[in-house]
């Protein structure tokens, strides 16, 4: 199995334009996440979902949008990028809610 | 709503201390409590999940505990070397549609 896999592995947009991030998983996993993650900032959640279908918005979910059509994609949309935006970017997922999560190995993303 | 928790930021030790390191959560009706290592410019990776029946799990000089009543859990590092530096992270999930909820992390430092 492949786990949780994430492209790319490094971004950079200019201010304005569009991009999608792909989070792909193998483990037939019913929740995924996207969080970003600052220095110093720790993980802060931006959309997640609970199943193929399902959506729901994070902490800090404004300027993204997510679709999940399904099980084991759960794309993260950036429209209009802006320099607040240069982060770096982890999908996770897991089976159930009393099993273990897993992670991408992230998504580094730089807006000038 | 599910806070978490973790103090100190950041902790450096001396090779070979037994150390803890600590993860407070404000809702106690958890239904379990992951922890996580990162290595700089890395991803997550899973080291323990605690569920919310168990009160301990185990793995090699790792031990993690679950107090709900006292909304505490700790990470229990025996005989730490340098390679155990790195961030460590909690996260807690509460409900069935419900979503991770990570603490900032703890940058450990063992120094040789």
């Amino acid at each position: 199995n492949a786990g949780v896999t994430q492209t790319p592995k490094f971004r950079i947009l200019k201010i304005g334009q569009s991009m999608t991030l792909q989070c792909t998983q193998d483990m037939n996993h019913n929740y995924m996440y996207w969080y970003r993650q600052d220095p110093g900032m720790g993980l802060k959640l931006i959309y997640y979902s609970v199943g193929a279908g399902i959506t729901d918005k994070g902490e800090v979910p404004n300027g993204y949008n997510v679709s999940r059509s399904t099980t084991e994609d759960f794309p993260l949309r950036l429209e209009l990028a802006a320099p607040s935006q240069t982060s770096v970017y982890f999908c996770a997922s897991h089976r159930e809610w009393n099993t273990e999560a897993f992670f991408g190995q992230g998504t580094r993303l730089t807006v000038v | 709503k599910q806070e978490v928790t973790q103090i100190p930021a950041a902790l450096s030790v001396p090779e070979g201390e037994n150390l803890v390191l600590n993860c407070s959560f404000t809702d106690s009706a958890i239904y379990n409590l992951q922890w996580f290592r990162q290595d700089p410019g890395k991803g997550l990776t899973s080291l323990l999940l605690i569920q919310s029946s168990q009160r301990e799990q185990t793995s090699g000089r790792l031990n993690a505990s679950l107090d709900k009543s006292s909304g505490r859990s700790t990470l229990y590092i025996a005989a730490s070397q340098p390679g155990d530096s790195a961030t460590y992270l909690c996260a807690g999930f509460t409900g069935a549609n419900s979503k991770l909820t990570f603490g900032k992390g703890i940058t450990l430092s063992v120094r040789p």
